[in-house]
């Protein structure tokens, strides 16, 4: 089973901080998922990724399949961006079926 | 084009009696997966299906949870004899093709969620 850490747990930000959120998973996999949940409880699906990095709009997913790490950066950041960043990867290692996730990161972003 | 619809939104039950959750996939996407989200945890897969076949149910408790996605109709996830642990956040995702199969693309879409309170 893959096991997935994020860190920091808990962020708080001043408006235009440039903010970075980490994910190490133990289990080599084919692609990476980073997901946003709001207070409201939805989630979307910001980026799914398997090499290099991936950039929408300020959100910018960066992955390192060697060293089985990520990072997710948003630039000029707002407190529209405040919510729970997830990350997550294929549930058996494999690529397929499910996703476990991490426990998330609150992201608080203050005016 | 409507996204991942759950419902319901909200549903309280009572110790014992069942919940019924239902999520319609997006139009044309045939892969369904259930996750659950405990309080003040993160989500857990639960059931991955496509149409009339459940391919990956290991996250699934193996008594009083099923879950199915008929040829017609939504996917629905039935818990039986619920107590109070089953309170949570159950979320449907749904997918073109298989999660993370295909590269290069962001091919997930998650329901609002349907939230159970078990009393």
């Amino acid at each position: 089973k893959n096991e997935v850490e994020q860190s920091p747990q808990n962020l708080t930000a001043q408006e235009g901080e440039f903010i970075t959120i980490n994910c190490s998973y133990s289990v080599g996999i084919s692609a990476l998922h980073w997901l946003q949940q709001h207070p409201g409880g939805g989630i979307v699906s910001l980026f799914m990724l398997s090499s290099g990095k991936k950039k929408h709009g300020r959100l910018i997913a960066t992955i390192n399949i060697q060293e089985k790490h990520s990072s997710l950066h948003i630039t000029a950041s707002h407190p529209r961006d405040s919510a729970v960043y997830i990350c997550a990867v294929p549930y058996s290692g494999g690529g397929a079926d499910g996703l476990t996730f991490g426990k998330g990161t609150h992201l608080i972003i203050q005016p | 084009n409507a996204g991942v619809m759950q419902n319901p939104r909200h549903l309280v039950r009572r110790r014992g009696q069942e919940a019924r959750l239902r999520c319609s996939p997006v139009k044309g996407h045939s892969h369904v997966y259930w996750y659950r989200q405990l309080p003040e945890e993160g989500l857990k897969f639960m059931v991955y299906l496509q149409k009339e076949n459940i391919i990956d149910e290991s996250g699934m408790p193996k008594e009083r949870f099923s879950a199915e996605f008929p040829k017609e109709g939504p996917s629905i996830l039935r818990i039986q004899q619920v107590v109070r642990g089953d309170s949570a956040a159950y979320f449907c995702a749904s997918s073109p093709m298989r999660s993370g199969h295909r590269s290069g693309a962001n091919v997930l879409t998650f329901g609002a969620g349907s939230r159970l309170t078990v009393l």
